[in-house]
Formats: C-alpha cells, structure tokens, sequence
C-alpha cells in the first residue's frame, strides 16, 4: 500500500464550478498534510497546508482533514482556465527524519 | 517569504562530464534540503535528503558516488552529477524544510528546477 494515494485523473471541471481533489494516506501517526501545484515543467509551489481536523480556508482553496478516515481533500471554488495544474498531497509524519510523503498528483483541466 | 533558488535553470552537457546545481534558500535557514529528480509525465522521486553538516541521506537505487551532495551551510546545498549520460538527463528539483528540522510543522518549499541534457 502506498503511503499517500491520489487519483490521477484527469478531473475536468467547467471554469467557475468546484473542483474536489482528494487524496488518502496510510499512517495514522501522519500529522501535517500539504497542498502543491505544479504546472507542466514547472516545480511544485505550495498551495496550504493543515493539521488540525476540519477545514481550513485560503481565498478560493480550503482544506480538508479527517484523520479518522486518513483523508484530507482540496477545494478549489470558482475554478478558473489558471487552475489547470497537476496538484499534489504530501504528508509529513514526525520523528521520521524529515519524511514527507508525495502522492503521484491529480491533473486538473480547468474548462472555459 | 520561504523563497529557494536554483542555479543554473539550464544545462547542456556532454556525456562523461559532471554537471553542479547549486540550490540556495533565500530568506531562511534549512537545515534539511531534498533533492528530487522528474521524468516528463511522471511523478517526483526523491533522489536523497540532505542534512547540514552531515551526510545525505540515499533514497534506494540511487547512487550516492554518482550523484554527490554537499549540504556546506543553511543556506546552500549542492548536486553534482558525475561522468553524466544521457539517461540522467533529466528535471531535477531542490527543497528546503523551513520551520523546526523534523518537526511536524516543517514545510517544504521548492526550488524551480533545473533541467539537465546530456548529450
């Protein structure tokens, strides 16, 4: 089983609508979870980050953690053409050596 | 802020040589940098952790004489990829842990990249 599991997608969304990431992890001692963008030949540039259950809004993007399912999501409201990126869980546990954990991203298309 | 750089964006090289990326963090001090290597429509593979002051950590099947890391001060870290073949050409990628060194708030943040060919 893979530490941090994302689906692949492609995940296409009209511009404006919602788009729902998600993302699930294994360990349940994992306690932070982060949210990157990487556009095509780009690095990843950070998009949040959380480690409290529940939500956790920034503009557009919130953030959502449940440990007791080991699932966290991302929500991007008013999708718009400049969100169309591949977007990528990470998840650091503590006390493993600076472990962090990337899933293999979600591409997202962002339709006009 | 938690700005990292890479340096140079760019470079062409012949098979054999031995190729320096230099990844600095700007406005803070990392203690740990990772180093990371992207195949086109793949996803990042951590190639090595690199701790300041002490020796990198190899991720498996990585080879530690081929690919030598030097994390000199807080703020700087290299790669060198030595006698470089065309198969390591490549998207290689830095970070920077900002915040406690393996603390749970330690968050990564990258570096642009700096794509390699080797010809």
């Amino acid at each position: 089983q893979k530490e941090v599991e994302q689906n692949s997608g492609p995940l296409s969304v009209p511009e404006g609508a919602i788009a729902s990431l998600n993302c699930t992890y294994s360990d349940r001692g994992s306690q932070s979870f982060f949210w990157y963008r990487q556009y095509s030949g780009k690095s990843p540039e950070l998009i949040m980050f959380i480690y409290s259950n529940g939500d956790k809004e920034d503009g557009r993007f919130t953030a959502q953690l449940n440990k007791a399912s080991q699932y966290v999501s991302l929500l991007i409201r008013d999708s718009q053409p400049s969100d169309s990126a591949t977007y990528l869980c990470a998840v650091n546990r503590e006390n493993t050596g600076n472990q962090f954990y990337f899933g293999t991203g979600t591409s997202l298309t962002v339709i006009p | 802020g938690a700005v990292v750089s890479q340096h140079p964006s760019w470079v062409i090289c012949k098979s054999g040589t031995s190729v320096k990326i230099e990844c600095r963090s700007l406005d803070f001090q990392a203690t740990t940098m990772f180093w990371y290597r992207q195949f086109p429509k793949q996803s990042l593979m951590l190639m090595a952790t690199s701790n300041e002051g002490s020796k990198a950590t190899y991720e498996q099947g990585v080879e530690k004489d081929k690919f030598l890391i030097n994390h000199a001060s807080l703020t700087l870290s290299t790669l060198t990829v030595t006698s470089a073949h065309p198969e390591d050409s490549s998207f290689y990628i830095c970070s920077a842990g900002e915040g406690l060194a393996g603390a749970f708030q330690e968050t990564q943040y990258f570096g642009p990249g700096t794509r390699l060919l080797v010809l």
